[in-house]
């Protein structure tokens, strides 16, 4: 039972680099979400898909582009990589997007940008 | 836009003791949740509690939600040493484009000693 499975674990970019960041759950939920969490900062959401072929901005969607492959997947692509977006990053799921439904997490995608 | 702050930043206690974490929100909500995370883990979801609720326990977890105070408190009795993570809470925004979407807070840090 995995649950979201997000890789890579870890990452070192230049920067100017792109790079994709992959999720997938395995729990059929319909809404999926990516998040950034920075020291003393908390989480906030880059973007979120509420279900099957919809996405949209969340706090924070500037530098990133999203893609909802098919239900189980949702990725996260840097274009052209920064310094300001050397974070974790974390996907996270719900049966729905609806009113706060608890959310899943994955383990998160540790990411350096020299 | 954080819409909770959890207080305190930090705490430590002995294996044993009772661990108490405040979170203060800004606006109206419709459910407010708790998350613990481990040290390099994603999020798990602890427990939810509505705006119409009070008090709600679930095994030594117990939360309590004043909505005229826009606080909730998180108490863990008989704290162990697995209980060591730190502690977020979550409020669902019912603003604008965000409606619907979790605020998290910048999270308790909780140190429990053998």
């Amino acid at each position: 039972n995995a649950g979201v499975t997000q890789t890579p674990k870890f990452q070192v970019l230049k920067t100017g680099q792109s790079m994709t960041l992959q999720c997938a759950q395995d729990m059929n939920h319909n809404s999926m979400y990516w998040y950034r969490q920075d020291p003393g900062m908390g989480l906030r959401l880059i973007y979120y898909s509420a279900s099957e072929g919809t996405t949209d901005k969340g706090e924070v969607p500037n530098g990133y582009n999203v893609s909802r492959l098919n239900k189980r997947e949702f990725s996260l692509r840097l274009e052209s990589a920064a310094p300001s977006q050397t974070s974790v990053y974390f996907c996270a799921s719900s049966e729905i997007r609806v009113w706060g439904q608890p959310q899943h997490f994955g383990d998160g995608t540790r990411l350096s940008i020299l | 836009s954080q819409q909770g702050e959890e207080d305190p930043q930090a705490l430590s206690i002995q294996e044993g003791e009772n661990a108490t974490m405040n979170c203060s929100y800004k606006t109206s909500i419709n459910n407010l949740q708790w998350y613990r995370q481990n040290s390099g883990r994603g999020l798990v979801h602890l427990i939810l509690i509505r705006s119409n609720e009070r008090e709600k326990h679930s095994g030594r977890l117990r939360v309590t939600l004043d909505t005229s105070k826009k606080s909730s408190s998180l108490l863990i009795t008989a704290s162990r040493a697995a209980d060591t993570a730190s502690y977020f809470c979550a409020t669902v925004s019912d603003e604008g484009g965000s409606q619907g979407n979790l605020i998290f807070g910048k999270g308790t840090k909780l140190s429990v000693k053998p």
